[in-house]
């Protein structure tokens, strides 16, 4: 099974700052087969980038994912008011798939 | 417009079981890799299993294997989860997934709102 490492854990920001999140999978991930995904308290999950560097339909292009084998990140360029939510990488490269443990971006 | 709605949570007994569904509309079943995934209160997501479009590939994760089965119904466009043998770390909203495309490894493109499962007594 891989492991997905997501950190940090937490990150205080201010809207309009730049924020980078982390993913680090125990195994090499081959054909880029990593997804990052926001939710919301109360809400489902929602797609943001699918093949660690497309970005899904009306996904604002703020969003940015790259990385390849063990190390990916996902990037705000800058954080709007809405953007302050937990974030999940999941791979579907192998079986069984498996999901980060979450990042949560909060108000400062 | 895609459209997956949840039902068959309940609060349940230890040792219980349950058979949870995934109505889908705006696209066929039958075409796709459809999958459930798990969230604990307050926790992370989990993949529990995944099938794809003609039902040839199913796969559980090892918490869930030999007691969860998952099944679809092409008739009624309905993705079902049977939930046996259930324990206190079942508790969870339940979402029902489905991929791009028809095959197995796919990311999540459209998800449920989620149906809560809880298990105690």
């Amino acid at each position: 099974e891989i492991v997905l490492t997501q950190s940090p854990g937490t990150l205080s920001l201010s809207p309009g700052e730049r924020v980078t999140l982390s993913c680090r999978a125990s195994q090499y991930i081959t054909s880029g087969h990593l997804a990052w995904y926001q939710q919301k308290p109360g809400q489902s999950p929602r797609l943001l980038i699918y093949g660690t560097s497309t970005r899904a339909t009306v996904i604002p292009d703020r969003f940015s994912g790259s990385g390849s084998g063990t190390d990916f990140t996902l990037t705000i360029s800058r954080l709007e008011p809405e953007d302050f939510a937990v974030y999940y990488c999941h791979q579907y490269d192998s079986s069984p798939q498996t999901f980060g443990q979450g990042t949560k971006l909060e108000i400062k | 417009d895609v459209q997956l709605v949840e039902s068959g949570g309940d609060l349940v007994q230890p040792g219980g079981s349950l058979r949870l569904s995934c109505a889908a509309s705006g696209f066929s079943l039958s075409n796709y890799g459809m999958f459930w995934v798990r969230q604990p209160p307050g926790k992370g997501l989990e993949w529990v299993s995944g099938i794809n479009y003609n039902g040839a590939y199913i796969f559980y994760a090892d918490s869930v294997k030999g007691r969860f089965t998952i099944s679809r119904d092409s008739s009624k466009n309905t993705l079902y989860l049977q939930v046996n043998s259930l324990r206190a770390e079942d508790t969870a909203v339940y979402y029902c997934a489905r991929a791009y495309s028809s095959g197995f490894y796919s990311y999540f493109e459209s998800w449920g709102q989620g149906t809560l499962v809880t298990v105690s007594s």
